[in-house]
């Protein structure tokens, strides 16, 4: 267990709809980052937050928007779904690149990863 | 540009032996290598990672070893076992170049081990 959560774990809808998903990062973890996955892809990245504002952004469609809340959750909107939207859609935390984690010798830069939630469009 | 390659889309080996992945990098900034594991419908898991300033980390039957002078590093993985089939992700990482913190991964390199 990660310690990073996701919800929903599967999400169906239809193409034109609006979805959000929601993401929980590890306690004591700044920095939210958000990724797509298609059918045996690679790891898309869409976009990062640390500490409550966008830090970067990556393969973003505009039809897509997230946020982080004071409570450091996150949420990935994405909206006018189509069809090639389908896709998992994975969560993950850190820490600010220059702290080191406690256990391991892991630079805080490690990204540990959610579950996922499965988006199937139809 | 792909700034973190693994050539190799697909790799089998025999359980027992060894496992070699590969991964190449092209910008010199990068400072902190990852490997992640996953496996089907699950989020990538982090598996082991090395700081520029060594060129070998071990954990356990992983070992990543990393030459800068090559941009090149690699994950060993010995005895390889059949529930080390999974799909295995480089990332890189720059502390400073204004990414901090943010990854790049490699498009991935599928295990099978065989039994």
């Amino acid at each position: 267990d990660s310690g990073v959560t996701q919800t929903p774990k599967h999400l169906i809808t239809a193409t034109g709809q609006r979805v959000t998903l929601r993401c929980s990062p590890r306690s004591g973890d700044l920095s939210v980052y958000w990724y797509q996955q298609s059918l045996d892809q690679g790891l898309q990245f869409l976009i990062q937050y640390y500490n409550g504002e966008e830090r970067a952004k990556g393969n973003i469609l505009e039809r897509f928007s997230a946020q982080q809340f004071p409570d450091l959750h996150s949420e990935l909107n994405l909206s006018s779904l189509e069809l090639g939207d389908s896709a998992l859609y994975f969560c993950a935390s850190s820490l600010p690149g220059g702290i080191p984690r406690t256990s391991g010798g892991q630079r805080g830069d490690t990204q540990y990863f959610g579950p996922g939630t499965r988006l199937t469009v139809l | 540009d792909q700034q973190v390659k693994q050539n190799s889309p697909s790799l089998s080996v025999q359980e027992g032996r060894i496992s070699i992945l590969n991964c190449d990098y092209t910008n010199s900034m990068f400072d902190y290598f990852l490997w992640y594991k996953k496996y089907p419908a699950e989020g990538p898991t982090f598996l082991i990672s090395i700081s520029s300033i060594k060129d070998k980390n071990e954990d356990g039957r992983f070992t990543v070893f990393l030459n800068k002078s090559a941009k090149h590093l690699s994950l060993h993985i010995v005895p390889s076992q059949p529930g080390d089939s999974a799909v295995y992700f480089c990332a890189a990482s720059a502390r400073y170049g204004g990414s901090q913190g943010n990854l790049i991964f490699g498009k991935g390199t599928k295990l099978s081990v065989k039994p």
